[in-house]
């Protein structure tokens, strides 16, 4: 099975602040990484597809990148509304997929 | 639009079966372009891929679950539905359906979510 294991668990940050959270997969999945943003008592909201493909309606301010094993999700200024848990999901397997542990954006 | 909205009893007893239907408007599960799923998320926890199917009726289960679980479609309501069988306090979750993309295989539409909580 492939692991997923997001760094860090948790971060506190500020508006305006570029965020990086990253993702390791256990084994290479090529591009095959995707990520969501959930906020509290909503369902998860795809953000990036393919590892670097923006969801339609997705602000560019959101950005993916990586490959084979180790991937990133970058916020170049965070807002407000971006304070929420964010998730990797890979899919090299479709379909099959695991999601990483998370990562709780939180306001510094 | 793509609506996703799932349904079911929100309290199951331990060792009993839990069942849940999603119901699925503004496209049909009769589609070759996507799969559709089922996710868990434990409350505060992380999500869980439970399992998949495919129009063609081939259905995909997480290892971990898959003695347990059952995905099963109703083409004419346009819903597919989830079992659990043998469910404990382990198994309480928010479940949600989702529809996923048959390439990239991600979750692109997803129902609001319901709450199982199994206990006595």
């Amino acid at each position: 099975d492939i692991q997923m294991t997001q760094s860090p668990s948790s971060l506190s940050a500020s508006v305006g602040d570029r965020v990086t959270i990253t993702c390791r997969a256990s084994q290479s999945i090529r591009s095959f990484l995707n990520w969501y943003q959930q906020k509290p008592g909503k369902a998860p909201k795809l953000l990036i597809y393919g590892a670097s493909s923006l969801q339609s309606g997705v602000p560019s301010r959101f950005s993916g990148g990586g490959s084979g094993t180790e991937f990133t999700l970058t916020i170049s200024s965070l807002q407000p509304e971006d304070f929420a848990t964010y998730y990797c999901q890979e899919s090299y397997i479709t379909p099959r997929g695991t999601f990483g542990g998370g990562t709780k954006v939180e306001i510094k | 639009q793509m609506q996703l909205q799932e349904s079911g009893p929100g309290l199951v007893k331990p060792s009993e079966t839990l069942s849940l239907t999603c119901g699925v408007s503004g496209g049909s599960i009769n589609t070759s372009s996507y799969y559709w799923g089922w996710i868990r998320q434990p409350p505060g926890k992380g999500l869980e891929w439970i399992g998949t199917f495919y129009h063609t009726g081939d259905t995909y289960y997480n290892p971990s679950l898959k003695s347990r679980v059952t995905i099963s479609v109703d083409t004419s309501k346009n819903q597919f539905s989830l079992t659990l069988t043998s469910v404990t306090a382990a198994d309480t979750a928010i479940f949600y359906c989702a529809r996923q993309d048959l390439r990239r295989g991600y979750f692109d539409y997803w129902g609001q979510g319901t709450l199982v909580t199994v206990s006595s």
